[in-house]
This record gives C-alpha cells, sequence and structure tokens, in this order.
C-alpha cells in the first residue's frame, strides 16, 4: 500500500479554472504538508497541518486553500488558476515527534 | 537565519567515478540532517539520515557524517552507475516539525 498517496498525478487545466488536490496517508502521522516544486526543482513548503491544525502557512497566495477533514487526509484547491501555478506540488506527512518526511509521488499541474 | 546550502548543479560523472555532493547548514541547535533522492518523474524518498553530532547515514552505498566542527553533511559514493541519476536534496529539522531543504543537486551519470 502507498503511504502517501496524492491524485491526480497529472492534471492539465485552462487559467482561471479552480482544481483539488486529494492526498491521504495511512502512516499514522500527525503532521501533513504541502510543497511546491518549480521547474528549476527548487522546493518551498507552502502549509503544514499538525493534528488538522493549520501550524505553517507560508507567504502563499490567497488563492491555495488547504482543507483537512482529519488528520489522515490534507487537500489542496486552488482557485482561479494561473498560468504561474505550473508546477509539482509534493504533499507529505512526518510523525510529530519523528524526524523524517515522506512524500507522495507528486501531482504535476499544468494551466494553459 | 537557519537554512541549509548545497552545490550547485549539474553534476555530470562517469560510470564508476567518486561523487561527492557538498552540504552545509547554518542552525541555532542541533538538528537532524537528511539526504533525498528525487528520480526522474517521481516524488522524493529519504536516501539516510543523521541525528546527531559524528552519527553517518549509509544507503546504497552513499554515505555523509554528520560533522558539527564544520557544519557540513556532505554526500558522497565511491562508485557511481548510471541508475544514481537523479536530483538530491539535503534537508535539516527546525523547530516544530519543520524541514528546510536545499536548492538540489542534479546529477547526470553518463555510461
Amino acid at each position: 500500500d502507498t503511504a502517501v498517496s496524492q491524485t491526480p498525478k497529472y492534471l492539465v487545466t485552462q487559467m482561471g479554472n479552480d482544481k483539488s488536490i486529494k492526498c491521504e496517508q495511512n502512516l499514522g502521522h500527525d503532521t501533513m504538508y504541502w510543497y511546491k516544486q518549480d521547474s528549476k526543482k527548487f522546493l518551498k513548503i507552502m502549509f503544514s497541518y499538525n493534528n488538522k491544525e493549520l501550524i505553517i502557512n507560508e507567504t502563499v497566495p490567497n488563492r491555495f486553500s488547504p482543507k483537512s477533514p482529519d488528520k489522515a487526509h490534507l487537500n489542496l484547491h486552488i482557485n482561479s488558476l494561473e498560468l504561474g501555478d505550473s508546477a509539482v506540488y509534493f504533499c507529505a506527512s512526518s510523525p510529530s515527534r519523528g524526524n523524517t518526511i515522506y512524500f507522495g509521488e507528486g501531482s504535476w499541474l499544468t494551466v494553459v | 537565519g537557519d537554512s541549509v546550502t548545497q552545490m550547485e548543479g549539474p553534476v555530470t560523472l562517469s560510470e564508476e567515478a567518486f561523487l561527492t555532493i557538498n552540504c552545509t547548514y547554518t542552525a541555532t541547535g542541533y538538528p537532524s540532517l537528511f539526504w533525498y533522492v528525487q528520480y526522474p518523474g517521481e516524488g522524493l524518498q529519504l536516501l539516510l539520515k543523521a541525528t546527531k553530532a559524528d552519527d553517518k547515514g549509509s544507503n546504497k552505498g552513499f554515505e555523509a557524517t554528520y560533522r558539527k566542527e564544520t557544519t557540513s553533511f556532505h554526500l558522497e559514493k565511491g562508485s557511481v552507475q548510471v541508475s544514481d541519476s537523479a536530483v538530491y536534496f539535503c534537508a535539516r529539522t527546525h523547530t516544530g516539525n519543520q524541514f528546510y531543504f536545499g536548492t538540489g543537486t542534479s546529477l547526470t551519470v553518463i555510461p
């Protein structure tokens, strides 16, 4: 079974649309993250949740809204998509007192 | 502030060459240190880690030693293979279960 799974893996959509990426982890971890990786492979943290509560909210446009219905899920909703949102989005999780982070396989978002 | 700096790529090596990818960190306190690897089209996978000074992490022939005196965690492998071609990320923990990642180093191994 995949530890951190995210869907869809590939998403091509038009500017102005609203889309969601879903993430689930079956590791029993308390903390989940969303990272954005740009075309130069640079990783930037966007959000982090611990037990469904937001603990990190980096400088991200408010078109991006995370939602954590329970501690095993952290979904990312994006409104009014822009060309610059094209990137790979990674979900990840870690134990609250652990120190290893586990990544999903990524969601390749292309805005046209 | 606290950060991670790793050598810029891309790095191109011939098969069986020796690999070093430098990583240094700045930190208050004693972070845990990591190397993650990202193969083409995939997510990041933990390669190795070290949680305290002088610890050596190792996996798949890769090694890195936590050097507090030089604040470094350089990745090494004695003989690279074509299958090692990937992007390598150095990372460290921060307070509140946060992680800082370096900018990534792309490695291409040619036969």
